[in-house]
């Protein structure tokens, strides 16, 4: 069985770290793209940050370019996403979400999201 | 950056309505565009990709149509279990914009 669970939100100050990890089994990882994406409270879906089957393309959000970095493990089937100087903006319930294929990202397979709440 | 507009941002009709959500590109997306069902405290699903292909065990009343910049999700005989927000969202190149959304209700 496909498998996608996401970890690593908590509460955590303006302007800290965290680390969010998406592990994965069921399915051959660097044959697929993966992403991240996050809903706000009261708000709608939003794209955050892709990264293809092996690793050599990346693409991210403005809202967060610079901030946060998106990576895999393809030896551990695991995908991060590195979130800097976090903002009260930032959060949401963060969402791992795999492709079709390799290098094509249409988000078919989701995790059941983990919360991060960036607050004083 | 590609903008992408969904209308209407709710509807409510009855059971066994054929009820259309129009997503709007500012620019040309060529048919690099997916649909999306998010249920409240439920995973979003993938509904339709390329526009117009139905991913696998997606009931077959929903339908994506379109091209361009002009896109519609249809679902010809709305069920009880239809309730929810619809999002498209756009893949011809980063950034992946959703829409933002469409909420369907029963009346």
């Amino acid at each position: 069985e496909v498998q996608v669970l996401e970890s690593g939100g908590e509460l955590i100050q303006p302007g800290g770290s965290l680390r969010l990890s998406c592990t994965t089994s069921g399915f051959t990882f660097d044959t697929y793209a993966m992403s991240w994406v996050r809903q706000a409270p009261g708000k709608g879906l939003e794209w955050v940050a892709s990264i293809g089957g092996t690793g050599a393309y990346i693409y991210y959000a403005d809202s967060v370019k610079g901030r946060f970095t998106i990576s895999r493990d393809n030896s551990a089937n695991i995908l991060y996403l590195q979130m800097n100087s976090l903002r009260v903006e930032d959060t949401a319930l963060y969402y791992c979400a795999r492709g079709l294929g390799t290098e094509n990202y249409y988000m078919a397979v989701w995790g059941r999201g983990t919360t991060v709440t960036v607050s004083s | 950056d590609i903008q992408v507009t969904q209308s209407p941002s709710s509807l409510s009709a009855s059971v066994g309505d054929r009820v259309t959500i129009t997503c709007r590109a500012s620019q040309g997306t060529a048919s690099f565009l997916a649909w999306f069902q998010h249920k409240p405290g439920k995973v979003p699903r993938l509904l339709i990709y390329d526009a117009s292909t139905l991913q696998s065990g997606v009931p077959s009343r929903f339908s994506g149509s379109g091209s361009g910049t002009d896109f519609t999700l249809t679902i010809s005989s709305l069920q009880p279990e239809d309730v929810a927000t619809y999002y498209c969202q756009k893949y011809i190149n980063s950034p992946l914009t959703f829409g933002g959304g469409t909420k369907v209700e029963i009346k």
